[in-house]
């Protein structure tokens, strides 16, 4: 089965820098990528999501590539605001069997 | 568009009481649901996947008899803890999926079990 490795598991950045986190994904036939945001007693909330026929995707401060030769993909915070702060998920899935990866504790400090 | 409900959101009873948890989807029709349980600052572990109208498929590890999952319609899901013990105190979330490609799950708000 599907196996996700998200590294690293904590990071902490000043305000105002970037933050990258990435993961590998086991099976070559995953298509579908999202990540998820997760604050303290909340619900995980996608963030943002890329398909497998794409590369690279933005929206706003928040972008993800994607490298399938070797399977794996990035999720790019730029400008990060203490409001950044939070667990971050990334998932690898094909229909309806998503994998998650371990999950990033974000610190963004002012 | 594309939320999920669950309930409760928290949930404190005795040892040997059996706690059902719902999961609906509001706006749109939900093929499959899944289940996770989330230690403290740990991942979402899998603990089954249903599909409606069919029985759960529960991941490596956890007992079908002791986590009740009915997936009656397409809009709700449902978690029945049996019996629940106070190693069964963990924070459960469910999610939701149309089935379609491309698609990401939608979750709950998630329901925190306390057993004394």
């Amino acid at each position: 089965g599907e196996n996700v490795e998200q590294h690293p598991s904590t990071l902490s950045v000043q305000e105002g820098d970037s933050a990258v986190i990435k993961c590998t994904y086991s099976d070559s036939a995953s298509n579908y990528f999202p990540w998820y945001k997760q604050e303290l007693g909340k619900r995980p909330q996608l963030i943002i999501d890329i398909r497998s026929n794409v590369g690279e995707k933005k929206d706003q401060r928040i972008a993800v590539t994607l490298n399938k030769t070797a399977k794996h993909f990035s999720l790019h915070i730029t400008e990060t605001q203490p409001e950044d702060s939070a667990v971050y998920f990334c998932a690898a899935s094909i229909v309806a069997d998503m994998r998650f990866g371990a999950g990033t504790r974000l610190t963004v400090k002012p | 568009g594309a939320v999920v409900s669950q309930h409760p959101s928290w949930v404190i009873c005795k040892s040997g009481t059996s706690v059902k948890i719902e999961c609906r989807s509001l706006d749109f029709q939900a093929t499959t649901m899944f289940w996770y349980r989330q230690f403290p600052k740990q991942s979402l572990m899998l603990m089954a996947t249903s599909n409606e109208g069919s029985k759960a498929t529960y991941e490596q590890g956890v007992e079908k008899d002791k986590f009740l999952i009915n997936h009656a319609s397409l809009t709700l899901s449902t978690l029945t803890v049996t019996s629940a013990h106070p190693e069964d105190s963990s924070f459960y979330i469910c999610s939701a999926q149309t089935g379609r490609m491309y698609q990401p799950q939608h979750f709950g708000d998630g329901t925190r079990l306390s057993i004394l």
